[in-house]
């Protein structure tokens, strides 16, 4: 398996932007997570799914920002509209119920 | 939430020593895992260890999960060493998710 993959590696965009970050899972996990990395508060969740299903979003840090799970082997983090300080490295993971968890390369996203 | 405490938070190795690095969780968990980030950014796993211990090449892990607590053991550094680690725990609350905690920025000069 490729790992979790996520695009785009790097994102430089203008405030008031919509931003688009995709995550792939690894094949036959059923848990998928998004988390922020920032130099202030560290690796910060900000939501998961089990099967698809959105369980916990209580970190997703406005309503600025939203995740879909499509299906299985998709998931989106949209943030619409983007702020300066949304800049951050944002991860995916993926797992299997209380299993190791493995992280995608991420995406660097710098709002200006 | 549970909180996860490492120490040291800075560490600057010559190459070729040996170091241990620590976590400490406030609850009993159901999961442990220790982590890499190099400097590109990287996570990469190092050890998924509830409880027990495990060695990988240079590196080894101990888990005492009755005193909420876990160890990374780096023998023999290597400038490649260099990075941030991190411990990350689930609670026991059915929850898959990780807390991660603040890392150890490590550094081995040659």
């Amino acid at each position: 398996d490729a790992g979790v993959i996520q695009s785009p590696r790097h994102e430089v965009t203008e405030m008031g932007q919509e931003v688009t970050l995709r995550c792939k899972p690894i094949s036959g996990h059923d848990y998928l997570f998004w988390y922020r990395q920032t130099m202030m508060r560290g690796l910060e969740l900000l939501i998961y799914f089990n099967n698809n299903v959105p369980i916990d979003d209580s970190g997703m840090p406005e309503d600025r920002f939203s995740a879909k799970m499509p299906n299985a082997s998709f998931s989106t983090l949209k943030i619409q509209p983007s702020e300066p300080r949304d800049s951050a490295v944002y991860f995916c993971a993926s797992s299997l119920q209380n299993t190791e968890a493995f992280f995608g390369q991420g995406t660097r996203l710098t709002v200006v | 939430g549970i909180q996860v405490e490492q120490s040291p938070p800075d560490l600057i190795l010559q190459e070729g020593a040996n170091s241990t690095l620590r976590c400490n969780f406030s609850d009993s968990v159901n999961n442990l895992q220790w982590f890499h980030q190099n400097p590109w950014g990287q996570l990469i796993n190092l050890f998924y260890i509830p409880s027990g211990t495990k060695q990988n090449g240079r590196l080894s892990a101990t888990t005492v999960a009755t005193e909420r607590y876990s160890l990374l053991y780096i023998s023999s550094s290597q400038t490649t060493d260099s990075g941030v680690y991190f411990c990350a725990v689930n609670p026991p609350t059915g929850a898959n998710n990780l807390f991660f905690g603040t890392g150890t920025r490590l550094t081995v000069i040659p």
